[in-house]
């Protein structure tokens, strides 16, 4: 079975400064892993993925992440914050071995301050 | 349409009654996923069609919980006897893929959600 873990509920930045959002999973084959966001009174939307490859990940909006197999970890990052970064973003996997259920974390809620 | 459609948008319901939830996927997706997402908490997995494969239902938290996907297209979420704690926001999601190495997109794409309330 698979899971995810984002120990931050929130996480607080000035605008310009670089974000990080804390991701770790748990999968038995490969990880196909996930980052979402969702903006307030919008539906959830594809930021980046990670299936194979380089282990840093551009996508949308000036985002990246970078997996780390040793420490199972998919942490989404910014060089420099924008106050409309603001919004609940989601990590998900799923085991690319076998399954296609996608396991989403509990969310973690980005602040940017102007 | 271009999107994933949900409707209703918005349901309010007593305690006990039966309530149905559909989901339109995009056109041509062949993989179609339910979630609940609770007030402060995260995305709930419910069920997964793919194609005209077993659904995976293993995210389904009840025997109250039952979907169906006819014609590989159109989803219905049906809850009965609904609960206080059934109060959600329930997602449909659609995809592309159609077999694990099909170097599809992968990326799921979300419906705005109904959001259901049990008075």
């Amino acid at each position: 079975a698979q899971s995810v873990a984002q120990p931050e509920d929130q996480v607080n930045v000035a605008e310009g400064n670089p974000l990080t959002v804390k991701c770790t999973y748990s999968v038995s084959g490969n990880p196909y892993l996930f980052w979402y966001v969702q903006y307030p009174n919008r539906g959830l939307q594809f930021l980046l993925k990670y299936i194979t490859g380089d282990n840093l990940v551009k996508g949308s909006y000036g985002f990246e992440a970078e997996f780390n197999k040793s420490q199972t970890s998919f942490h989404l990052k910014k060089p420099s914050a924008l106050v409309s970064d603001s919004a609940l973003y989601f990590c998900a996997v799923r085991d690319g071995d076998g399954g296609f259920k996608t396991i989403f974390g509990a969310g973690t809620r980005l602040f940017v301050k102007a | 349409g271009a999107g994933v459609s949900q409707s209703p948008s918005n349901k309010v319901t007593e305690k006990g009654k039966d309530v149905e939830l559909r989901c339109d996927p995009i056109s041509g997706h062949t993989a179609l996923y339910w979630y609940r997402q609770s007030l402060g908490q995260g995305l709930e997995f419910l069920i997964y069609f793919q194609g005209n494969s077993a659904p995976d239902k293993s995210g389904l938290p009840s025997d109250r919980f039952s979907a169906e996907r006819t014609g590989g297209s159109v989803s219905t979420l049906t809850i009965q006897r609904t609960q206080q704690e059934d109060s959600a926001v329930y997602l449909c999601a659609s995809s592309t893929r159609d077999r694990v190495y099909s170097g599809g997109d992968e990326k799921l794409f979300f419906g705005s959600g109904t959001q259901l309330s049990v008075l």
